[in-house]
């Protein structure tokens, strides 16, 4: 069974630059999270999806991060206009079941440097 | 606020030894508890987990131990081997937030 894909793996920006990030979950998984990673800390949950519906994004940062799940499958995380402190790796992650403390298989991450 | 700790950033085994990496949390609220390994340039890959039902879990060479009394959970690898270096991620889940909160990390390294 593939993992789950994640682009680009590494992007270096300057401050004040828009950035996107994509996401293909594994086959089949209605439940979709972005965490995001800075140096030195465990994933922080951004936003999760329930097929294309949002379930919870408390913790992003809505008036710079934007995220979509068009049609329950590929989502893509934005940035616009990114700032020093986003430096981080941005990982994706699903789950085949809704809800609950279910596995979560992460992707590799796409590595983000804002300069 | 830091609601899951892991204290200790590294930690250094010899191969064959028990490797202990401990985690901390502070809401007695958190009812599911999972570890989670991450090797360079790869995501974290599910370990191990267990429920505030139970005080241990094992699996293999992994055995996760919950104190909820003292709010503290460990993961046990025995016997370790050089493939188990890596950072171990300690996540606390609870219905009532509906996510996952992980620690900072412990990084193992364990050499021959």
């Amino acid at each position: 069974e593939a993992g789950v894909a994640q682009s680009p793996r590494y992007k270096i920006i300057e401050k004040r630059q828009s950035v996107a990030f994509w996401c293909n979950p594994i086959s089949g998984h209605a439940t979709l999270y972005w965490y995001q990673q800075i140096l030195g800390q465990g994933p922080k949950l951004l936003i999760q999806f329930q097929n294309n519906g949002v379930v919870d994004d408390s913790q992003l940062p809505k008036d710079r991060f934007s995220a979509e799940r068009l049609k329950g499958v590929d989502s893509t995380l934005k940035i616009q206009p990114a700032k020093l402190e986003d430096s981080a790796v941005y990982l994706c992650a699903s789950s085949l079941v809704a809800g609950g403390p279910h596995e979560q298989f992460f992707g590799p991450g796409t590595r983000l440097t804002v300069l | 606020d830091q609601q899951v700790k892991q204290n200790s950033p590294s930690l250094s085994v010899q191969e064959g030894r028990i490797s202990i990496l401990n985690c901390d949390y502070t809401n007695s609220m958190f009812d599911y508890f999972l570890w989670y390994k991450k090797y360079p340039a790869e995501g974290p890959t599910f370990l191990i987990s267990i429920s505030s039902i139970k005080d241990k879990n094992e699996d293999g060479r992994f055995t996760v131990f919950l104190n909820k009394s003292a709010k503290h959970l460990s993961l046990h690898i025995v016997p370790s081997q050089p493939g188990d270096s890596a950072v171990y991620f300690c996540g606390v889940f609870s219905g009532g937030y509906n996510k996952l909160i992980f620690g900072a990390g412990t990084r193992l390294a364990v050499h021959p």
